[in-house]
């Protein structure tokens, strides 16, 4: 039982390049979420998907896009990088439901845009 | 903004003492969340309390609720090494999208 798995685990682009963060869960979990986390900021949510087929903002979704593929696999997309995005992205899981309840997250992505 | 700050930042402590960390929030919530980062790690979560409990225990934990003053502490007693790590708070809004909004944490060092 692997939990949340993230790839890569480290990447460098230049500015202007585009990446795709994967992220896949084996728990069956509903729901699942993309943070970013920068220094003195805490974790800051980009995008969710609620289930499988939706998904939404969060509070700094500008220059990201998200796909849920499936119940499994949500991935993050960064169509121009930029160096405000460098950051280490961290992907997490839950069941989800009105109440919700404890996120599983992955190790996370170590990403630097130069 | 941020929905929780974490207080304070950092906390430097010898082995077998205890370690409290504070959270303050500012809307209303359903639950409250404690986490774990170790260095270079994912978060690991703690432990959850609902806006209707007022105090919560899990092993070496203890976590308190203060609804009236938006507030939370976490207790760590008798401290070890291993607890050496980041903690979190994060806070479920009784409104707006169901997620979660982490504080940015507060720094322990347990010395050995």
């Amino acid at each position: 039982n692997a939990g949340v798995t993230q790839t890569p685990k480290f990447q460098v682009l230049k500015t202007g390049q585009s990446m795709t963060l994967q992220c896949a869960q084996d728990m069956n979990h509903n729901s699942m979420y993309w943070y970013r986390q920068d220094p003195g900021m805490g974790l800051r949510l980009i995008y969710y998907s609620a289930s499988e087929g939706t998904t939404d903002k969060g509070e700094v979704p500008n220059g990201y896009n998200v796909s849920r593929l499936n119940k499994r696999e949500f991935s993050l997309r960064l169509e121009s990088a930029a160096p405000s995005q460098t950051s280490v992205y961290f992907c997490a899981s839950s069941e989800g439901g009105e109440d919700n309840e404890k996120l599983f997250f992955g190790s996370g992505t170590q990403l630097s845009v130069l | 903004s941020q929905q929780g700050e974490e207080d304070p930042q950092a906390l430097s402590i010898q082995e077998g003492e205890n370690a409290t960390m504070n959270c303050s929030y500012k809307t209303s919530i359903n639950n409250l969340q404690w986490y774990r980062q170790n260095s270079g790690r994912g978060l690991v979560h703690l432990i959850l309390i609902r806006s209707n409990e007022r105090e919560k225990h899990s092993g070496r934990l203890r976590v308190t609720l203060d609804t009236s003053k938006k507030s939370s502490s976490l207790l760590i007693t008798a401290s070890r090494a291993a607890d050496t790590a980041s903690y979190f708070c994060a806070t479920l809004r009784q409104t707006g999208a169901n997620n979660l909004f982490f504080g940015t944490g507060t720094r322990l060092t347990v010395i050995p």
